[in-house]
Formats: structure tokens, C-alpha cells, sequence
């Protein structure tokens, strides 16, 4: 059984480093073709892909957000973080991690989220 | 990046009602295209994916086609769960692009 679940701040300040985990189970990052990817939603607005690690270490961000982003795994923790640096509000919104399959990418298993709001 | 193009925004329907909902892309996707449900306060769940392959535990009442471009998502005989929000995703190139979404709701 797959399962992920997110775990971070729910309140950080304007310009400070975001830094969520992910902890999953169920399936191993290490030898299985198959990535962890990062989603965001902003209150009452649509989805928008963040990043993804893939097994054997690929990495892939959104352009809008590189350079402020770093996507890291712990084969032996079961874990993916995602660090986001120099929030802003417009960051504010519910970060989901996701199993991305492969080779076809679908995200078929989703963490609950974690609703972060950035404010000062 | 791919921009991918949702339409209706929104949308009212009945119970027992078929609906069609349409997303389309900046370029060719074939055959990397996904659709999720999402309903409020809860993380997306995956209906269909690679355009018309039905994830496993989904009603055969949502079926999904399309090509290159153009893809649709069709609900028949809508029921009482399925009044959400519908998004579609394009896994051909990262970033992996979502649609602004669909919501349906009872009319």
C-alpha cells in the first residue's frame, strides 16, 4: 500500500527558506523507476507542478521557480524535501508530494498536503 | 512550457446527465495526457491517464480521448460524487503542465 504524507511549517515569513518533507511508504526511490514530485495549489486556484526527483537521481523544476528551488531524496529515510527559498505570499498554498510514475509521469498516489501561508 | 487550455471554466449539470469537458494543448502531447478529480479540501485523485487508460478503482462512467492536441474527458450519467473540480495534466515535458481546471457543480 502507497502512501506519502507532507510535514513542514504552516506559517513561515516573507524572504525565510520553506523546507518540507515528504515521508512516504510502500515503495522504495532507490531501484524502482519512479519519481516524487511536489505540487502546489494557491487557495481557490488550479494545480501547478513544482519539481520532481527521480530514482536515480534526476531532478526536473518549474522554470518560474528555479533558482529558488532544491529537491532532495533519503533513500534510507523514506523522505523527498523540497526547499524553497526567499518566500514570498504568493507562495502561500497547499504543497502536495505525489508518486509520479514512469515512464508515462501520472501522478497516481498523493499525499493529504500541507497548507503553508506565508505571512509576516 | 506547454500551456494547457481547460474549457468550460465551470459547469451545471444534473444527476443521470453526460458532460464533456475539454483540454487542449500548446502543442502535441500524444499520448501524455491525464485527468484528476479533485473535490474541496482534498489532494487531487487520478482518473485517467496516457489519454484513455481508466486507473485502477475508477468508474467506468469517465472515459477519456483524444490526439495530439485535443482531449476530452466525458462523465455519463453523472452522479452524486462526481460534482468536483477536473483538471487536466500533460506528462509529454517537464514542467508537467495542469489545466486551470473545471468545476462542476449540480444544477
Amino acid at each position: 500500500q502507497i502512501t506519502l504524507k507532507e510535514s513542514g511549517p504552516t506559517l513561515v515569513k516573507p524572504t525565510q527558506t520553506l523546507t518540507l518533507t515528504c515521508t512516504f511508504s510502500g515503495f522504495s526511490l532507490s531501484t524502482n523507476p519512479l519519481g516524487v514530485a511536489w505540487i502546489r495549489q494557491p487557495p481557490g486556484k488550479a494545480l501547478e507542478w513544482v519539481a520532481v526527483i527521480y530514482w536515480d537521481d534526476d531532478k526536473r523544476y518549474s522554470p518560474s521557480l528555479r533558482g529558488r528551488l532544491t529537491i532532495t531524496k533519503d533513500t534510507s529515510k523514506n523522505q523527498v524535501v523540497l526547499t524553497m527559498t526567499s518566500v514570498d505570499a504568493v507562495d502561500t498554498g497547499t504543497y502536495y508530494c505525489a508518486h509520479q510514475s514512469y515512464p508515462n509521469q501520472h501522478s497516481d498516489y498523493w499525499g493529504p498536503g500541507i497548507l503553508v501561508t506565508v505571512s509576516s | 512550457d506547454i500551456q494547457m487550455t481547460q474549457s468550460p471554466s465551470s459547469l451545471s449539470a444534473s444527476v443521470g446527465d453526460s458532460v464533456t469537458i475539454t483540454c487542449r494543448a500548446s502543442q502535441s502531447i500524444s499520448p501524455h495526457l491525464n485527468w484528476y478529480q479533485q473535490k474541496p479540501g482534498k489532494a487531487p485523485k487520478l482518473l485517467i491517464h496516457t489519454v484513455s487508460s481508466l486507473q485502477r478503482g475508477v468508474p467506468a462512467r469517465f472515459t477519456g480521448s483524444g490526439s495530439g492536441t485535443d482531449f476530452t474527458l466525458t462523465i455519463s450519467s453523472l452522479q452524486p460524487d462526481d460534482f468536483a473540480t477536473y483538471y487536466c495534466q500533460q506528462t509529454y515535458t517537464s514542467p508537467y503542465t495542469f489545466g486551470q481546471g473545471t468545476e462542476l457543480d449540480i444544477k
